[in-house]
C-alpha cells in the first residue's frame, strides 16, 4: 500500500531535548515535505526537499532541521525544542514537483512542555 | 504566488450538491488549481486538479471558467462523511513551496 509512514504519531517533551520525527514514504517519490498546522493558522511549510541530498527553507524554518540522505526518508530534527513548537506536523510526499498530487502521512502531534 | 479566498465556513445538508467557490484573480498563465480535503487531525487528501473547463473524477469535479480567475469544487451528492476543510491552491507546476491558507469548512447536517 502507498503510504508516508510518520512516528511518533504523538508525542510530549520537555524544552531543550533534541527529538526527531521521522517520516517515510514508500513510492519513491523525488518530493517530500514538512508542515506544521496551528488553530486559525492553516497548514505552513517548515522545510521541503526536492531530492536526495537537496534541501530548502518553507515558510517557517526556525528552530528545525531536516536531512534527505535517503529517498524514501525526511526526518524532522528539533535540536532544542521549545513550547511554540508545540503543534500537529504532517509530512507529504509528491512525484517530483510540488504540485503533483502530494501524500500525507497521518501527523504527529507534538507537545513542548 | 496566486492568493486564494475561499469561504472561510459553509454548511449544507445531506444529499445535497456543494459548490465551494475559489477565488485566485491574480492567477499565472502557468497555474494549476488543486483543491484538497482534510479531516480533523488528519493530513489533507488530494481531491481533484484541473487548469481549465472541467474535470471530473469519481469524487468531484471543478469548474474552471475560461478567465480563470476563479474555480468551483462540485461535490455531489455530499454525505455527513464529507464534513471537512477543503483548501483550494493555485500554484505554478514547478513550485515546490507550498501556501495552504485557511480552507472552507464544510458542515454537512443530517
Amino acid at each position: 500500500e502507498a503510504q508516508v509512514t510518520q512516528n511518533p504519531r504523538y508525542l510530549i517533551t520537555v524544552t531543550g531535548k533534541k527529538l526527531t520525527v521521522t517520516c517515510s514514504q514508500n513510492m519513491n517519490h523525488e518530493y517530500m515535505s514538512w508542515y506544521r498546522q496551528d488553530p486559525g493558522l492553516g497548514l505552513r511549510q517548515i522545510y521541503y526537499s526536492m531530492n536526495v541530498e537537496v534541501t530548502d527553507k518553507g515558510d517557517v524554518p526556525e528552530g528545525y532541521k531536516v536531512s534527505r540522505k535517503e529517498k524514501r526518508n525526511f526526518p524532522l530534527i528539533l535540536e532544542s525544542p521549545s513550547p511554540n513548537q508545540t503543534s500537529l506536523y504532517f509530512c507529504a510526499s509528491s512525484l517530483r514537483q510540488g504540485a503533483d498530487e502530494a501524500f500525507f502521512g497521518q501527523g504527529t502531534r507534538l507537545t513542548v512542555v | 504566488l496566486a492568493k486564494t479566498t475561499q469561504p472561510i465556513s459553509m454548511d449544507s445538508y445531506e444529499g445535497q450538491e456543494v459548490n465551494i467557490t475559489c477565488s485566485h484573480n491574480n492567477i499565472a498563465t502557468n497555474d494549476y488549481i488543486t483543491w484538497y480535503q482534510q479531516f480533523p487531525s488528519q493530513g489533507p487528501r488530494f481531491i481533484i486538479q484541473g487548469y481549465k473547463t472541467k474535470v471530473t473524477n469519481e469524487v468531484a469535479s471543478l469548474f474552471i471558467p475560461a478567465d480563470r480567475k476563479s474555480s468551483t469544487l462540485s461535490l455531489p451528492r455530499v454525505s455527513l462523511s464529507d464534513t471537512a476543510v477543503y483548501y483550494c491552491l493555485a500554484l505554478p507546476y514547478n513550485f515546490n513551496k507550498f501556501y495552504f491558507g485557511s480552507g472552507t469548512k464544510l458542515n454537512v447536517k443530517p
